[in-house]
């Protein structure tokens, strides 16, 4: 099963700041057929479920701000905000959906410095 | 536009059995994906498993030997059983529309408690 680690466990940054969230991924989730990467990133807020921000590594999930970017490939990938706004805060995912079982990361908290 | 809407009881007992329903609106269940995932409390996400509309099914191995994912296409529901709970299958269980992909719709998610 490919582990999913993220880095930090938590970051605190100041409004109009950039945030960057890291997920490592412990064998490649790119494939060689399509040379995509099987990665997405999420939000998830307390009393919501999930929100899918990026797919395909660096694909923005329709009506996600463009401050949110994601890059990387293989098995390092980023989450980037160009520049953090209030409701920014949350904690955020990332999961490889490459083959079975698909994993998230443990998650990294995102606060207000 | 698509919706999902978890139910079941919110308290289990230990060595029993977790049933829960994803109703479905919005999109018919026929012709696609539909998963669960759940997450203990403090913990990660974790991928349950799928059903595709034809019935056939892709569990997580780590929960594979107690896991049962049903659909009712008439109802446009399915359903997540779970047998022999135990503390640590407590949880905020989540339906979602997807096999292994990314999840863009996701139920609102319910609390089980494993207590006696």
């Amino acid at each position: 099963d490919i582990v999913m680690t993220q880095s930090p466990d938590s970051l605190a940054v100041s409004l109009g700041e950039r945030a960057t969230i890291n997920c490592k991924s412990s064998q490649s989730v790119l494939s060689s057929a399509n040379n995509k990467n099987y990665l997405a990133w999420y939000q998830r807020k307390p009393g919501q479920p999930p929100r899918l921000l990026i797919y395909w590594a660096s694909t923005r999930e329709s009506g996600v701000p463009d401050r949110f970017s994601g890059s990387g490939s293989g098995t390092d990938f980023t989450l980037t905000i160009s520049s953090l706004q209030a409701e920014d805060v949350a904690v955020y995912y990332c999961q490889h959906y490459y083959s079975t079982p698909c994993s998230f990361g443990q998650g990294t908290k995102l606060e207000i410095k | 536009q698509v919706q999902l809407q978890e139910s079941g009881p919110g308290l289990v007992k230990p060595s029993e059995t977790l049933s829960l329903t994803c109703t479905v609106s919005g999109v018919s269940i026929s012709n696609n994906y539909w998963s669960w995932i759940r997450q203990p409390p403090g913990k990660g996400l974790e991928w349950i498993g799928y059903i595709y509309y034809t019935g056939s099914t892709n569990y997580n191995p780590s929960l594979k030997s107690r896991v049962t994912i049903s659909l009712d296409t008439s109802k446009n529901q399915f359903s997540l059983k779970l047998t022999s709970v135990t503390a640590a299958d407590t949880a905020v269980y989540y339906c979602a529309r997807g096999s292994t992909t990314s999840y863009a719709y996701w139920g609102q998610g319910t609390l089980v408690t494993v207590s006696s």
